[in-house]
């Protein structure tokens, strides 16, 4: 059974960095075809994608968030990490790390998220 | 402001069907699958359907998926009390490459 379990800080100060790390485990990072994901959720909000990363290191991160945004990887000991550097009170939320299931194939992409952590209430505030 | 529309509310007494509706565009739901998660008060979503209508090992029968054009559905049939959650659509959009959501809707058991 594959598990996700994110860890950090849950108080952040404005104008710092943000960092989490999702601990795999039932999985190994290393064996490919999956996308190892950072998704949020504000307060009484919904989803948002924040970016991706692959066994191999290249990663992908949402425009919108995409200067602020550092992932990482360390497969040996099946972690990936998320910074986010100066914080706002508007990054206070609840982060996700996720399994993403994709393909493309054809002209179509099958994307979907099976399997994520718990998920780590972050606040940013002095 | 999110990619997907949903309808932000919906409800139903038990036993009844529901559709929750999730429209999107060319570049999203137009042209990729969709999937939809279910989100239990205080908990991390959890992956309902994918690939439009395909379900993850577990996952009763009653929910269903659908996708025609630039919109999806999911369906819940013979409604329980254990359904009332948040539900959320989501798609690869290749004008953002990466995926998108839903602004989800909340589903009340009445």
């Amino acid at each position: 059974q594959v598990q996700l379990q994110e860890s950090g800080p849950g108080l952040v100060k404005p104008s710092q960095t943000l960092s989490l790390t999702c601990t795999v485990s039932g999985d190994s990072i290393s064996s490919g075809g999956y996308y190892w994901s950072w998704i949020r959720q504000h307060p009484g909000k919904g989803l948002e994608w924040i970016g991706y990363i692959y066994y191999s290191g290249s990663t992908y991160s949402n425009p919108s968030l995409k200067r602020r945004i550092t992932i990482s990887v360390d497969t040996s000991k099946k972690q990936f990490s998320l910074k986010l550097s100066s914080v706002t009170a508007a990054d206070t939320a609840v982060y996700y790390c996720a399994r993403e299931s994709r393909y493309c194939t054809n002209g179509v992409c099958y994307s979907n998220f099976d399997y994520w952590g718990q998920g780590a209430l972050v606040t940013v505030s002095s | 402001q999110s990619v997907l529309t949903q309808p932000p509310s919906a409800s139903g007494t038990p036993g009844q069907r529901v559709t929750i509706s999730c429209s999107g565009s060319r570049s999203n739901i137009g042209t990729n699958t969709v999937s939809w998660y279910q989100q239990l008060p205080g908990t991390a979503p959890k992956l309902l359907i994918y690939s439009n209508n395909q379900w993850p090992s577990g996952v009763p029968d009653r929910f269903s998926g659908f996708k025609s054009g630039t919109s999806a559905s999911l369906a819940i049939s013979g409604l329980q009390s254990e359904d009332e959650a948040d539900y959320y659509c989501a798609a690869w959009d290749d004008s953002l490459n990466g995926p998108v959501f839903g602004g989800g809707t909340k589903l009340t058991v009445l």
